[in-house]
Order: structure tokens, then sequence, then C-alpha cells
């Protein structure tokens, strides 16, 4: 069973641009989140979707992040404009009744923003 | 409001020995369940153990195993004969609700030869 997967790996860009992650869920899963993980701290949830609607957005500033998840399959991440306090990891997980803990989340790679 | 703490920012520990990493958590919801991750330098973030707030048994998945102590709501994780694969960033989580997951700060866990 292929995992979750996430591109780009690495970004960097200047503050003040914008960037776009991507992410594939694992098939069949319905439930897509994104976190934020800040250097020395645990993942912090921006969105939640299930299937393409959004169950939770109560952390993601929405003022210059945006999220989407179109045919609920996979889903982009954006920033724009980025700020430097953007630097972080970018994780992507999902979860459903596939297989295990409905409960149990499953996370990709991560990609690494910095903003310089 | 969920709340994680995990007061271990560092722990060392000779290979075969076991160790436990530390969890206290807060939430205001009777059902919730409990996780622990591993996060090696590789960036993933990987499912090692589950534990639910009904579960009467503490919950284990080979080396590992979670010491569940619900009325002090601790849930601390038990590493038995440490690998040095094991070395790692671990973190606590707990969710209630409809799949949400609160995640601590980590503790980071060196294992030497």
């Amino acid at each position: 069973e292929a995992g979750v997967a996430q591109s780009p790996r690495y970004k960097i860009i200047e503050k003040r641009q914008s960037v776009a992650f991507w992410c594939n869920p694992i098939s069949g899963h319905a439930t897509l989140y994104w976190y934020q993980q800040i250097l020395g701290q645990g993942p912090k949830l921006l969105i939640q979707f299930q299937n393409n609607g959004v169950v939770d957005d109560s952390q993601l500033p929405k003022d210059r992040f945006s999220a989407e998840r179109l045919k609920g399959v996979d889903s982009t991440l954006k920033i724009q404009p980025a700020k430097l306090e953007d630097s972080a990891v970018y994780l992507c997980a999902s979860s459903g009744r596939t297989s295990g803990s409905s409960y149990e989340q499953y996370f990709g790679p991560g990609t690494r923003l910095t903003v310089t | 409001a969920q709340k994680i703490t995990q007061t271990q920012p560092g722990m060392f520990v000779q290979e075969k020995e076991a160790v436990t990493l530390d969890c206290t958590y807060d939430t205001s919801d009777q059902s919730y369940g409990l996780f622990w991750y591993k996060q090696p330098s590789s960036g993933e973030m990987i499912f090692l153990i589950y534990q639910g707030s009904y579960d009467e048994q503490n919950a284990t998945e080979g080396r590992y195993s979670l010491n569940f102590q619900k009325a002090r709501k601790s849930a601390n994780l038990v590493i038995s004969a440490s690998q040095l694969g094991d070395s790692a960033m671990y973190f606590c989580a707990v969710y209630s609700g409809y799949s949400t997951l609160t995640f601590g700060k980590g503790t980071m866990l060196l294992v030497s030869p």
C-alpha cells in the first residue's frame, strides 16, 4: 500500500512570495490533514478535510493560508504572501477505515519550507 | 482545549536498556485516545502505539508499551531493549471529538552503543 505522498520535499522562498504544497493521501482515506511543525515543537493542525469538505480550519491563518481538496482526493496548501515565521515543516496526514484504527493518522514525509 | 506535556527535552540510554518517556495530558472529554509517534531525522511521523481512554489494559506493540494511568492523566511510553535505530524525536498526542490530534513538544531520545 502506497503511503502519503507530498511534494516538494524542500522549498526556499523570499518573504512576500507565494508557495504551494501538494499532498496525495493513502487511497481510500476520506480524512486529510495539514499540519505545521515549527522547529522544536510538535505538529499543529492547520486544517482538516472530510472528503472535500472542511471539518476544522480554526488554526489556519486565513489571511495568507488557503487549502483545497478538490474531488476529495489530493490537496494543495498555499501561502500568499509568505512571512519569515512561516518557516516550518508542513506535514500532510490521512486517516480512514481501510486499515488499523480509524483514528490512526498516517503522515507523509513533509515539506520543509524556508522563508528568507 | 487539550494539552500535552512532555517534560523531558532529551533522554540518553544505552543500547539494550529500557527507557520511559513521560507524557501527561489534559482534556475535559470523557472519551479520548492517546498516541505516541516517532519522528526520525528524515522527518516522517511514524505511528507507534494507541490507547483508548476506556481500555482497561495497557497497550503493547512489540517493544513498545504504554503505561496508562487515567487518574493521574499520564500516558508514558516504555521502550524495552533499546536499539540504535530508536534514536529519534518522540511525540505524545491526544485526540478527542472528531479525530483532532494535539501534540506535545516532544522528547529527543539518543541511544548509544
